[in-house]
């Protein structure tokens, strides 16, 4: 079946505009999250969602950054007044229930996103 | 959040055995050790997860000690498309569900 899809692949835009990055889970699954790469870094945890609700946002880094999953499946992950630090992969992941330890999260290719 | 030691890098032959060794001396009763890979330009895809008893799948091994401070995700046959950044995490058990990930362990198959 398909994957964990994300668009753009790559946005490249101009320091302190705003931007959107979709993510679109697998069909069925319940939990969502997102994260940041920077280069040479591991994943870094952003937000997680349980149906429609962000059940734990703490790694949001400020107020710039927020994200929705309206309808529990689509989420959308918003950056305002961007800043060239913001530049990194965004990957949204996605896993089948409702969060356990034994959760296997699948990941997306990523977004992209470069702040000039 | 329990968090994980590995190396830096390893390199292995091609068509022999990659040992990735991972520490995490202080994890919980009721966390899972995984272990995801990343290769080059694409998002992590995750491989195993056990929690005390030793695992197998398709694509690996998973060891881990008696006290499971430790792991060893072992790739019996590693070929070039093997060559990625290899994570080993410890999922958080409670408050939360988010995945810390470290480093990773660079891997180098070499023909």
């Amino acid at each position: 079946g398909a994957g964990v899809s994300q668009t753009p692949s790559n946005k490249v835009t101009e320091k302190g505009k705003y931007v959107e990055l979709r993510c679109d889970p697998i069909s069925g699954h319940t939990a969502l999250y997102w994260y940041r790469q920077s280069l040479g870094q591991g994943p870094e945890f952003l937000i997680y969602f349980q149906g429609t609700g962000a059940a734990d946002d703490s790694g949001l880094p400020n107020d710039r950054f927020f994200a929705v999953r309206p309808e529990g499946s689509v989420s959308t992950l918003k950056i305002q007044r961007t800043e060239r630090g913001d530049s990194a992969v965004y990957l949204c992941a996605s896993s089948p229930t409702t969060g356990s330890s034994t959760d296997t999260q699948y990941f997306g290719p990523g977004t992209r996103l470069t702040v000039l | 959040d329990a968090k994980t030691t590995q190396p830096t890098s390893m390199d292995c032959a091609e068509g022999r055995a990659a040992n990735l060794p991972c520490n995490h001396s202080t994890i919980s009763g009721n966390e899972y050790v995984y272990w995801y890979r990343q290769i080059h330009s694409q998002g992590p895809q995750y491989i195993i997860h056990g929690l005390k008893n030793n695992e197998t799948n398709e694509m690996a091994s998973l060891i881990i000690t008696e006290d499971r401070k430790s792991s060893t995700l072992i790739l019996p046959h590693a070929t070039l498309r093997d060559t990625a950044v290899y994570y080993c995490i410890v999922r958080v058990g409670t408050g939360g569900f988010k995945t810390i990930f470290g480093a990773g362990t660079r891997l180098f198959v070499k023909a």
